[in-house]
């Protein structure tokens, strides 16, 4: 079946700084992917729309300076954490749409801002 | 946009017994809805979905029930097992997979051996 992968699977990192997370499908194309946020004992809850070759869609109250996305391939989406603060640590999963409104998520990427 | 609520948000059965968790959602535009089960720190996964075109839809021991007119959808597990204790999430979405997916607010399930 397809297969999503994310990179990094963690990451701790200092308040200021930014993080890039990658989320790749492996062997279908994808020109969407969606990009999720996780709290602890929370549900997902869709943060943007990745779309290759354009800008991507942003959810109500998503800081789109502050969570930029990259669609750089048609394999390829990445998330920058811009000027990560604590507030920020979070479970950060993409999804890829396949055959038949099949969501292929990736394995997530679990971020600690200290 | 569209608002999905799930209850109950915790559940705790005996092993053998079945457990129910329902789901309504708002936007008349969502037909396909799927359900997930993610444990702790990994990614959801389907195990099973529905489309509006379907009332219900059963695979072993799951089955899930959508009726349409009312905006609610149900997911039943029949002889639960240890194994089933997860968080189970319900979504909707309109059909196609480009279009964004919403998740309920999770059940988190126990089954007590």
């Amino acid at each position: 079946g397809a297969v999503v992968s994310q990179h990094p699977s963690w990451v701790i990192c200092k308040s200021g700084t930014s993080v890039k997370i990658e989320c790749r499908s492996l062997d279908f194309q994808a020109t969407t992917m969606f990009w999720y946020r996780q709290f602890p004992k929370q549900s997902l809850m869709l943060m943007a729309t990745s779309n290759e070759g354009s800008k991507a869609t942003y959810e109500q109250g998503v800081e789109k300076d502050k969570f930029l996305i990259n669609h750089a391939s048609l394999t390829l989406s990445t998330l920058t954490v811009t000027s990560a603060h604590p507030e920020d640590s979070s479970f950060y999963i993409c999804s890829a749409p396949g055959l038949a409104e099949t969501q292929y998520f990736g394995p997530g990427t679990r971020l600690l801002v200290l | 946009g569209e608002n999905v609520e799930q209850h109950p948000s915790t559940l705790s059965v005996q092993e053998g017994d079945s457990a129910v968790i329902k789901c309504t959602y708002s936007d008349s535009a969502s037909n396909y809805f799927p359900w997930y089960k993610q444990e702790l720190g990994k990614r959801p996964q389907l195990i099973i979905d529905i489309r509006s075109n379907v009332g219900e839809k059963k695979d072993q021991r799951i089955a899930v029930t959508l009726n349409k007119t009312a905006k609610h959808f149900s997911l039943h597990i029949t002889e639960t097992q240890p194994e089933d204790s997860a968080v189970y999430f319900c979504a909707a979405s309109p059909s196609g997979g480009y279009q964004k997916v919403t998740f309920g607010t999770g059940t988190k399930l126990q089954v007590i051996p």
